[in-house]
């Protein structure tokens, strides 16, 4: 099956810094690559997301960028801020089923 | 619109007991999936409902194991409960199988005692 591996597993940036989390992917049916954001005790919530089809996705100070032929992509958060402060989730789908694969976070400190 | 929803948020459960989760999709989304939480695994497939059909199971023993309702709500139940189940169970929706993004519930803290 899939393995998806993150890195690094934690991090920490002064605030109005970037901050870049990177994942890798071993199956190349993997087609859809989500990222995910979990405050503490809270869900994780859908921050970004990115096809195949796709080498790039800007969202104000997030994107994405995929490349398929290393099998990896990244996040990057621009001019972060404390609110930013979270654990990261990337994800793989393969294009059968809807099983997700995750890695296994990033905790992200934005340090005011 | 609601989000999905899922219940009990927190339960104390003795070691050999059995649990029934519950978990509502978000309105119109008929693919309901699980995933359990821990620190040191992350976040791990558990298994996939779509029509009142399994469509997909991960790696978990047979103590594990779920169902979908008609109105695509969907229980899972863990039997005869070790301490190792202690997690966060996640239930995720989506429009349906394949081709959409998965939002998650809040979650059901279960601990194992």
């Amino acid at each position: 099956g899939e393995n998806v591996e993150q890195h690094p597993s934690t991090l920490s940036v002064q605030e109005g810094d970037s901050a870049v989390i990177k994942c890798t992917y071993s199956d190349s049916a993997s087609n859809y690559f989500p990222w995910y954001k979990q405050e503490l005790g809270k869900r994780p919530q859908l921050i970004i997301d990115i096809r195949s089809n796709v080498g790039e996705k800007k969202d104000q100070r997030i994107a994405v960028t995929l490349n398929k032929t290393a099998k990896h992509f990244s996040l990057h958060i621009t001019e972060t801020q404390p609110e930013d402060s979270a654990v990261y989730f990337c994800a793989a789908r393969t294009n059968t089923g809807n099983q997700f694969y995750f890695g296994t976070g990033t905790s992200l400190t934005v340090i005011p | 619109k609601a989000g999905v929803t899922q219940t009990p948020r927190y339960l104390i459960k003795t070691r050999g007991q059995q649990v029934t989760l519950s978990c509502s999709p978000i309105s119109g989304h008929r693919s309901v999936s699980w995933y359990q939480q821990t620190p040191g695994q992350g976040l791990q497939f558990l298994f996939e409902y779509f029509s009142e059909t399994q469509r997909n199971k991960g790696n978990f023993p047979g103590r594990f194991s779920g169902r979908q309702f008609s109105n695509s709500r969907s229980e899972m139940n863990v039997s005869t409960l070790e301490l190792g189940d202690s997690a966060l169970y996640l239930c995720a929706s989506s429009l349906n199988v394949g081709g959409n993004t998965i939002y998650f519930g809040e979650g059901s803290w279960l601990t194992v005692v």
